[in-house]
């Protein structure tokens, strides 16, 4: 069965401190994993996504690492900002000719002045 | 460029009616993705829509289904509704239907709450 944990459920941090959030997958057969932002009462925004092949991806602030073979899947933010207050969502696509995502449940981060 | 839009952003409905979902994807993109989000679960995949075709469902029910117009905009119907069916119901698109490695861009979503 596909499953995707996160950890941790959530996170309390300083501003301007740094964070990993973590994520766990297993995903067969992979295709790639995507991590998302979600403010309260808002649809999901795109982070990064990763194909197998690919084990850092960056966009601004956050880096996603990838381990395919650990099936293990990090975001980091750098000098966090109140803004960064949010839930972040891994997703796990399997492949096999059609679209199958797996979503974990979340860590919410929340930042403090 | 306008995003994805949802409508109606709440809907109330009582146990056994049909609710009915909008989404109008931004400009150009032909793909359409419903997901459901339940309060204190994750986001679970419901229906994936490309050029009109149902493209692959999750793990629901019939009950749940939809379609995808011409002009890309799609619609979720849910009947016989059932009070595990109260949940946040967010439409994503995207540009192209690349076995969903293209970026999706999520509407509000339209909250569903059925008594």
């Amino acid at each position: 069965k596909n499953q995707v944990e996160q950890s941790p459920q959530s996170l309390i941090i300083l501003e301007g401190k740094n964070c990993t959030l973590q994520c766990n997958y297993t995903v067969s057969p992979f295709s790639n994993l995507r991590w998302y932002k979600q403010d309260t009462g808002r649809g999901p925004v795109s982070l990064t996504i990763m194909t197998f092949s690919e084990n850092t991806k960056s966009n601004g602030r956050y880096t996603a690492t990838l381990d395919a073979d650990t099936k293990q899947s990090s975001l980091h933010i750098t000098a966090s900002q109140l803004s960064d207050s949010a839930s972040y969502i891994c997703v796990a696509t399997a492949s096999g000719g059609s679209y199958i995502p797996t979503f974990g449940r979340g860590t919410s981060l929340i930042v403090h002045p | 460029e306008a995003g994805v839009t949802q409508s109606p952003t709440h809907l109330i409905k009582t146990r056994g009616q049909q609710a009915t979902l909008r989404c109008s994807p931004i400009s150009g993109h032909t793909s359409v993705y419903w997901y459901q989000q339940a309060l204190g679960l994750g986001l679970q995949f419901l229906l994936w829509y490309d050029e009109g075709e149902e493209r692959n469902r999750g793990n629901f029910p019939p009950r749940f289904s939809g379609r995808q117009f011409p002009n890309y905009s799609s619609e979720l119907n849910v009947n016989a509704l059932e009070l595990e069916d109260s949940a946040l119901y967010l439409c994503a698109s995207s540009l192209a239907s690349n076995m969903g490695t293209d970026t999706q861009y999520f509407g509000p979503g339209t909250r569903l709450t059925v008594l």
